[in-house]
Formats: structure tokens, sequence, C-alpha cells
């Protein structure tokens, strides 16, 4: 069972474009939504997190936009740039669950051309 | 050490032999995590340790994985009995608790079973 499908699969940007990625949930006991960056021989690394209680997150370039009632959470990356190039996984959690582990997306393949 | 470091980086076996794959976490990190991703997909969560304490195994996919943590420092994945649906990069995480904070994923260890 999927509970966090993630879209697209794969996306192109030009240089100084708007790169979106949208994630939706079915657990409604997630309270805790992560975006990972992972590049090609790398493990996933922390990008941005937001919790339920605030609706955006804006660190930077990059910005969480949440909805609770459509269970919806989507990541915008302003001026994209080639070094953005990377996938990006939307991830989930609940503090119901001990050991709080992550719940990923299917990730999406983001290439920023020059 | 400085980040998650992860052994063998690549391994390959035959059908039915057994594999042990290494985690090392960062030392001041209480919490450990194994993740299995397959190719194209997100990570998808096997078991978690908490020191040496292992409270959730709900994520193994058959009686032939198991974990151990015995110090509660370094980690190790073993599958039994290989079989070529094994095949995946197995991660392994860490964090300081299980609070929501950040995981640092190692560089994970490539599984090829012929």
């Amino acid at each position: 069972q999927q509970q966090v499908k993630q879209s697209p699969q794969s996306l192109i940007v030009q240089k100084g474009g708007i790169s979106i990625i949208n994630c939706a949930y079915e657990n409604t006991a997630f309270d805790y939504f992560p975006w990972y960056q992972q590049f090609p021989g790398k493990g996933p690394a922390l990008l941005i997190a937001i919790r339920p209680d605030v609706s955006e997150k804006k660190e930077g370039r990059f910005t969480i936009s949440f909805n609770k009632s459509a269970k919806q959470f989507s990541l915008h990356i302003m001026d994209s740039q080639p070094g953005d190039s990377a996938t990006y996984f939307c991830a989930a959690s609940s503090s119901y669950n001990a050991g709080n582990m992550l719940t990923f997306g299917g990730g999406t393949r983001l290439m920023v051309k020059p | 050490g400085a980040g998650v470091s992860q052994s063998p980086r690549y391994k390959v076996t035959k059908r039915g032999q057994d594999v042990t794959l290494r985690c090392d976490p960062i030392s001041s990190h209480a919490t450990l995590y194994w993740y299995q991703q397959a190719l194209g997909q997100g990570p998808e969560f096997l078991t978690y340790f908490n020191y040496e304490a292992q409270p959730d195994k709900s994520g193994l996919p058959s009686d032939r994985f198991s974990a151990e943590r015995p110090e509660g420092s370094i980690s190790t994945l073993t599958i039994q009995r290989t079989e070529q649906r094994d095949s995946a990069m197995y991660r392994c995480a860490s964090s300081f608790g299980r609070g929501r904070g950040e995981l640092f994923f190692g560089e994970g260890s490539r599984l090829t079973v012929l």
C-alpha cells in the first residue's frame, strides 16, 4: 500500500523557472512532512520539512505548501538552477508511531536545463 | 564518525547465498533505521533500533531478513538464502533520537542477486 503518492516521476525545467513537485498522503495520523534531496551516488539528505500547524514554510528558494484538508503537500523550487538537478523525495511520519519512521513517496527526478 | 558509513558499497551474490551488510552510524545517534530502495522507487522501511533495542521489525519482507545492533552502535542486516527479488539498494540512516529530527543516510549498499 503506497501511503504517499508523488508526482510527477520526472520533471524538466529551464534555468530560472519554477519546479513544482506534488505529494498526497492517505494516513491522517501523519504529522511531519519532510522533503529529501538525493544526488547520484549519494544518500538522501534533508532539504526542508513542515508540520501541519502551518500552511507554508520557506527556506531560501525552497517552499513547502501544505493543505491539510486535501491531504496534499508540495515543494516549489524558485529560480531553479542546474545544481538543483537531483531526485526529490517527499516523506511523512506520525508521532503516534514510536519509531517515527518515514514513509517515502516514489521520487521525482528533476533536471534543470542551463 | 563524520557521517553514516555503509559497507560493502556493492555486493554481487548468487541466489541462495547469505549476505551481511554493515552500517556504522554517526556516533552520537541513538536511533538507526534500515531501508530498502528498489531502482526508481523511494526508500521503504525495514526495521529500526533505539540503541540496541529493536522495537519494530514490521518492514522486514520475510524471516530471511534479520538485523542486529548488539552494542548500540554498528548494525548489520543479514539476508539468508538470497533471492533475485532481494536485489536492491539497502540504506541505513541514523538520527539523534526518535523525535522528528533529521535522518542522516549513508550512501547505501547495492545488492545484486544473480
